[in-house]
């Protein structure tokens, strides 16, 4: 069974481009998280979904990051402009009813983002 | 706000000793508790989750709990190299699967 999928892996682009990542989450799993990793700030939620519906976006940063799920294989992270505090690895990670625990949250491999 | 603590190290373990790393949680509502592992450029990983107090096993891993105290302890036997990591402590906040994380802990075994 394949694991959470994330693209790109790396993108490097210059400030004021927009830039979209991609993540495709596990199979019946019916959340879905977005979360930004950086050395200073650690791990950061950004926004997730249930059940394709955003529930909580309170950790975008600000109104150039929007994220979409438009069905329940598919959710987008959009950075727009961006900037280059921006760079950082970018995660999704899916839940659901699996191994006996509702909430165990799987990781994909993560998008290194760098804007220069 | 809810806050998950974890001293960020390193912790420095000799090979085959147990490595003991440690979380303390604010949210007295939380049911379900974590630990992963995080790799240098990696994605972190599921170890192990826990519910009930006291302990659970899994290998050389071992979650404790203990609710009243609001503390989730990992300890690791017979450490190895490989397990030089960063290990995130992450606790259940709300409904929807949200999972409040930890800074990391981050684990160094030397032979």
């Amino acid at each position: 069974d394949a694991g959470v999928i994330q693209s790109p892996r790396h993108e490097v682009t210059e400030m004021g481009q927009e830039v979209t990542l991609r993540c495709k989450p596990i199979s019946g799993h019916n959340s879905l998280f977005w979360y930004r990793q950086t050395m200073m700030r650690g791990l950061e939620l950004l926004i997730y979904f249930n059940n394709n519906v955003p529930i909580d976006d309170s950790g975008m940063p600000e109104d150039r990051f929007s994220a979409k799920m438009p069905n329940a294989s598919f959710s987008t992270l959009k950075i727009q402009p961006s900037e280059p505090r921006d760079s950082a690895v970018y995660f999704c990670a899916s839940s659901g009813r699996t191994s006996g625990s509702v909430n165990t949250q799987y990781f994909g491999p993560g998008t290194r983002l760098t804007v220069l | 706000q809810k806050e998950v603590e974890q001293n960020s190290g390193p912790l420095s373990v000799p090979e085959g000793a147990i490595a003991s790393l440690n979380c303390t949680y604010s949210d007295r509502g939380s049911q379900s508790f974590f630990w992963y592992r995080q790799y240098s450029g990696k994605s972190p990983e599921l170890i192990m989750f826990i519910y009930s107090n006291g302990d659970k096993e899994d290998g050389r891993f071992t979650a404790q709990l203990n609710k009243a105290s609001q503390y989730v302890s990992l300890l690791i036997r017979d450490s190895q190299p490989s397990d030089s990591a960063t290990y995130l402590c992450a606790v259940n906040s709300g409904g929807y699967n949200k999972l409040i994380f930890g800074a990391g802990t981050r684990l160094a075994v030397h032979p």
